[in-house]
C-alpha cells in the first residue's frame, strides 16, 4: 500500500471549511484514497473514498488531484464535534482482496475553535 | 443498528491470568479484524477473518488468539496477558476484505499489571 503524507495537526474556525491535505505520491493505479477520523479514542470512523473523481457526501467532500499524487479532504461547515484526527489511507479496494487491513498513519489531528 | 459491540469496554487484569474480549456484529459482515493502538505507533492489525473458520495473522499477532465460529462473533482471547499488552483495542467489520468501509466499535482499554 501507497504511504501517504500529512501535516501533524490544523486548526479551523468554527463555521469555516476545513481543508485537510494528504500527500501519497507512490499511489498506483488501482489504489483508492480513503479518509477516515477518530474522534478522542473512540473507533475510527469512515469518511469518504474516492479513486480519480472529486466525491461529495453528507460529511465531506474529497478532491483528488488529475495525477492522484494529491488529495484534500474537504469539511464544509466545521463544527466543534469535527475536532478529531483524520487518516488519509491509500489501498486497492476490490472484493475478493484479503488485504483487509488499514494502515492507520499518524494523520492530522484538527482542532475546531469557536 | 448497524453497529459493532465489543465487551468489556475497560479491563484491568494481572498477568498470566486468561482473558476474553468478545466483539459482534450486526450486518452480516464476512470481514472481521481486531486492531490495538498504541501512543506513536498508530493502529495496528492484530488478526483477521475472511468469513466463518477462516482467520489469519495480521502485524501484530503474538500473545493473541481468535476464532470465528460464528459470522457474527469474533473474540480475541489473550492466553497470558503481559504488560506489554496493555492498550486500546478495536474490533472492526465490512462487507468484505476489499470493501470501502470498515466500522468499528467502541474499544475496550485494556490494562494488564
Amino acid at each position: 500500500d501507497a504511504k501517504t503524507t500529512q501535516p501533524p495537526s490544523m486548526d479551523c474556525a468554527e463555521g469555516r471549511a476545513a481543508n485537510l491535505p494528504c500527500n501519497h505520491s507512490t499511489i498506483s493505479g488501482n489504489e483508492y484514497v480513503y479518509w477516515y477520523r477518530q474522534i478522542h479514542s473512540q473507533g475510527p470512523q469512515y469518511i469518504i473514498h474516492g479513486l480519480k473523481n472529486n466525491e461529495t457526501n453528507e460529511m465531506a467532500s474529497l478532491i483528488i488531484t488529475e495525477d492522484r499524487k494529491s488529495s484534500t479532504l474537504i469539511l464544509p461547515h466545521a463544527t466543534l464535534r469535527d475536532t478529531a484526527v483524520y487518516y488519509c489511507i491509500v489501498r486497492v479496494a476490490n472484493r475478493g482482496s484479503t488485504l483487509g487491513r488499514l494502515y492507520f498513519g499518524r494523520g492530522t489531528q484538527l482542532t475546531v475553535w469557536p | 443498528e448497524a453497529q459493532v459491540t465489543q465487551n468489556p469496554r475497560y479491563l484491568i487484569t494481572v498477568t498470566g491470568k486468561k482473558l476474553t474480549v468478545t466483539c459482534s456484529q450486526n450486518m452480516n459482515h464476512e470481514y472481521m479484524s481486531w486492531y490495538r493502538q498504541d501512543p506513536g505507533l498508530g493502529l495496528r492489525q492484530i488478526y483477521y477473518s475472511m468469513n466463518v473458520e477462516v482467520t489469519d495473522k495480521g502485524d501484530v499477532p503474538e500473545g493473541y488468539k481468535v476464532s470465528r465460529k460464528e459470522k457474527r462473533n469474533f473474540p480475541l482471547i489473550l492466553e497470558s496477558p503481559s504488560p506489554n499488552q496493555t492498550s486500546l483495542y478495536f474490533c472492526a467489520s465490512s462487507l468484505s476484505g476489499g470493501a470501502y468501509e470498515q466500522y468499528f466499535g467502541p474499544g475496550t482499554r485494556l490494562t494488564v499489571t
